[in-house]
């Protein structure tokens, strides 16, 4: 059973509109998200992070919304703009327990379009 | 400024034949991991080695085995190739407690018939 999920494998969004990716977790033990970017042919690139510790975190124009009682984490991008177009996952990690290996789950992805 | 380098890109086997997929790190991570990428599926761990010396299974292990060759190596071997190992091959390196996770290579692209 997949412990992150990311429920919507597409999401189509205009230039300049916001775009919200969202991510499902089960494993309570999960105490750090990151999120990764994928363009075709490459291989994904750190895009951000939040700890269990936080509830929000911004990065420019990318913000990741943590919800721990839910067990559900958001990415929104503000601006959406049409380099944004790509593959996004979700991964959690339990660097208290996999400290030696900080081992990274990773939800099955959602492609994003941005539209011109 | 390489990061992680996998070797080959591409690859088409027969079924039944072997191979060897390469990765090497120059960042001096010790943590090194090889996952697989189906559609819907996202990256599944296949091996993992937490340092030199080490290696672990992930969640997807049967049919691959790996060598830590040395701090900035780790290849993954397939000793029997069948169809349902088609997939998308990624190499990534970690430093322990690094927050901004994994670096990844560009990826191995194999095609099994």
């Amino acid at each position: 059973d997949q412990q992150v999920k990311q429920n919507s494998p597409s999401l189509s969004v205009q230039e300049g509109r916001i775009s919200i990716l969202n991510c499902d977790y089960t494993n309570s033990m999960f105490d750090y998200f990151l999120w990764y970017k994928k363009y075709p042919a490459e291989g994904p690139t750190f895009l951000i992070s939040i700890s269990s510790i936080k509830d929000k975190n911004e990065d420019g124009r990318f913000t990741v919304f943590l919800n721990k009682s839910a067990k559900h984490l958001s990415l929104h991008i503000v601006p959406s703009q049409p380099g944004d177009s790509a593959v996004y996952f979700c991964a959690a990690s339990a660097l208290s327990i996999h400290g030696a290996g900080n081992m990274l789950t990773f939800g099955g992805g959602t492609r994003l379009m941005v539209k011109p | 400024n390489a990061g992680v380098t996998q070797t080959p890109k591409f690859q088409v086997l027969k079924t039944g034949q072997s191979m060897t997929l390469q990765c090497a790190q120059d960042m001096n991570h010790n943590s090194m991991y090889w996952y697989r990428q189906d559609p819907g599926m996202g990256l599944r761990l296949i091996y993992y080695s937490a340092s030199e010396g080490t290696t672990d299974k992930g969640e997807v292990p049967n049919g691959y085995n790996v060598s830590r060759l040395n701090k900035r190596e780790f290849s993954l071997r397939l000793e029997s190739a069948a169809p349902s190992q088609t997939s998308v091959y990624f190499c990534a390196s970690s430093e322990r407690g690094n927050n901004y996770g994994y670096t990844f290579g560009s990826g191995t692209r194999l095609t099994v018939v």
